[in-house]
């Protein structure tokens, strides 16, 4: 089955670092997505990505869809304590019924 | 806000009982998702909704099952419950073209 590859699995930074996070797979997405989740909580969709290539901005978040559309990565800039929290990646295959597969999340944790 | 209520919020089961778990939409939307997310792991994807039909389903045994009703609220039923099902269920409301899923908060289950 499809599987996604995400790093780091956790992270520790001062705040004001700029971050980055990834994704990889060896399956061909058509779409990704990348979610926050806090505790207690529902992963919260961050951004989009549609097109292979695309670089989409959200604020100070930034992704960006592989050429290959089997990657993507995720950047934060000029991190701030509210951005503590699990990023999670996720592909999407229209062929398997819109159905997302997720990465096992990237921890992110700021000093401030 | 995603619009996506879930409910119960926590619940404890012992194993071998079975469980209906609930989700409604503010907005009318005909396609719902449900995710199982173990403690530590991504969303693993259980099944998919459209127009009170199940359209695409994951690597679930027949236990898991499922509804949508004519207003697009949906459950999630879970028969002989295992020790193993223990973990945050999320449901999802797909928009964007049937390509974005927004989440609940999500129904912690506790089987004992």
């Amino acid at each position: 089955g499809q599987q996604l590859n995400q790093s780091p699995q956790s992270m520790f930074i001062q705040e004001g670092e700029d971050v980055s996070m990834n994704c990889t797979s060896s399956s061909i997405f058509n779409t990704w997505l990348w979610y926050k989740q806090e505790p207690g909580e529902g992963p919260v969709l961050l951004i989009a990505l549609y097109k292979a290539g695309e670089l989409t901005s959200n604020g100070r978040l930034t992704a960006q869809f592989g050429i290959t559309r089997k990657d993507s990565f995720l950047n934060i800039s000029a991190s701030i304590p509210s951005d503590v929290g699990i990023y999670f990646c996720a592909g999407q295959l229209i062929e398997y019924g819109n159905k997302l597969v997720f990465g096992a999340g990237t921890i992110l944790r700021v000093k401030s | 806000e995603t619009g996506v209520t879930q409910s119960p919020t926590h619940l404890i089961k012992t194993r071998g009982q079975q469980v209906t778990l609930r989700c409604s939409s503010q907005s009318g939307h005909n396609t719902v998702s449900w995710y199982q997310q173990a403690l530590g792991q991504g969303p693993q994807f259980i099944f998919q909704y459209y127009r009170e039909e199940e359209n695409g389903r994951g690597n679930f045994p027949p236990r898991f099952s499922g509804l949508q009703f004519p207003n697009y609220s949906s459950e999630l039923n879970v028969n002989a419950l295992e020790l193993d099902d223990s973990a945050l269920y999320l449901c999802a409301r797909i928009s964007g073209g049937n390509t974005e899923a927004f989440f609940g908060q999500g129904t912690r289950l506790t089987v004992v």
